[in-house]
């Protein structure tokens, strides 16, 4: 089993869509996650960290089951501007840093 | 100021050269990574160091050395470059977590090396 997973897409929605993204991870012992998002030939970028309790960053919501080891992000009237490839992260290390990729969600939102 | 820079941005070079890669952050971070991102785009992490010592190898053939001189710094060598090598290098740091802290890791622009 892979250490994070994510279903590649494409997701192709129109503008103004909600769209949704899931994201497992094998470590239980794991203890941050990220959502990152990537543009064409461009570096990795911190999109939001994800919480226990959930958090919301203006169309932008992510959850996090940890009995399930689930994460989601949540994406409510998509603009153009958010086609990227977004990258589950996760900590796989208790004590430190072994931050472990998910292969990538693309996004394409058209008009 | 450019928080992770590397350089060069661009590297093309031929097979069994020696070639390095060179990474510097100020953003006072004790941790620093290199990731390799092959043609499938998948993100795979290299190394790992914190405060210049080695903590993560992940299975990477022993022609990569990295180097940190200090925290700031992570090179990167590659001896007896491979078709195989091409690919996009990217440098990234993050402050080590310790329990309480969450600790996003910020990448550099990547260099894209291309070996012919």
């Amino acid at each position: 089993r892979k250490e994070v997973e994510q279903d590649p897409g494409p997701f192709n929605v129109p503008e103004g869509a909600t769209v949704a993204f899931n994201c497992t991870y094998s470590n239980s012992a794991s203890q941050s996650f990220f959502w990152y998002r990537q543009d064409c030939r461009k570096e990795p970028k911190l999109l939001m960290s994800v919480y226990s309790s959930g958090n919301e960053d203006g169309r932008f919501t992510a959850q996090l089951n940890r009995a399930s080891q689930y994460i989601s992000l949540l994406i409510r009237d998509s603009k153009l501007s958010d086609s990227a490839t977004y990258l589950c992260v996760v900590n796989m290390m208790e004590y430190g840093n072994k931050l472990v990729f998910g292969a990538g969600t693309i996004l394409r939102v058209k008009s | 100021d450019t928080a992770v820079s590397q350089t060069p941005k661009y590297l093309v070079t031929q097979m069994g050269n020696d070639k390095s890669i060179k990474c510097e952050q100020n953003l006072g971070h004790d941790t620093m990574y290199w990731y390799k991102q092959d043609s499938k785009k998948f993100l795979k992490i290299m190394f790992s160091y914190n405060n210049k010592e080695l903590i993560i190898n992940e299975t990477v053939p022993n022609r990569f050395s990295p180097k940190s001189p200090d925290k700031a710094h992570l090179n990167l060598h590659i001896n007896s470059l491979e078709l195989g090598d091409s690919a996009v290098y990217f440098c990234a740091s993050s402050r080590f977590r310790d329990r309480r802290l969450n600790t996003e890791a910020f990448f550099g622009q990547g260099t894209r090396l291309t070996v012919v």
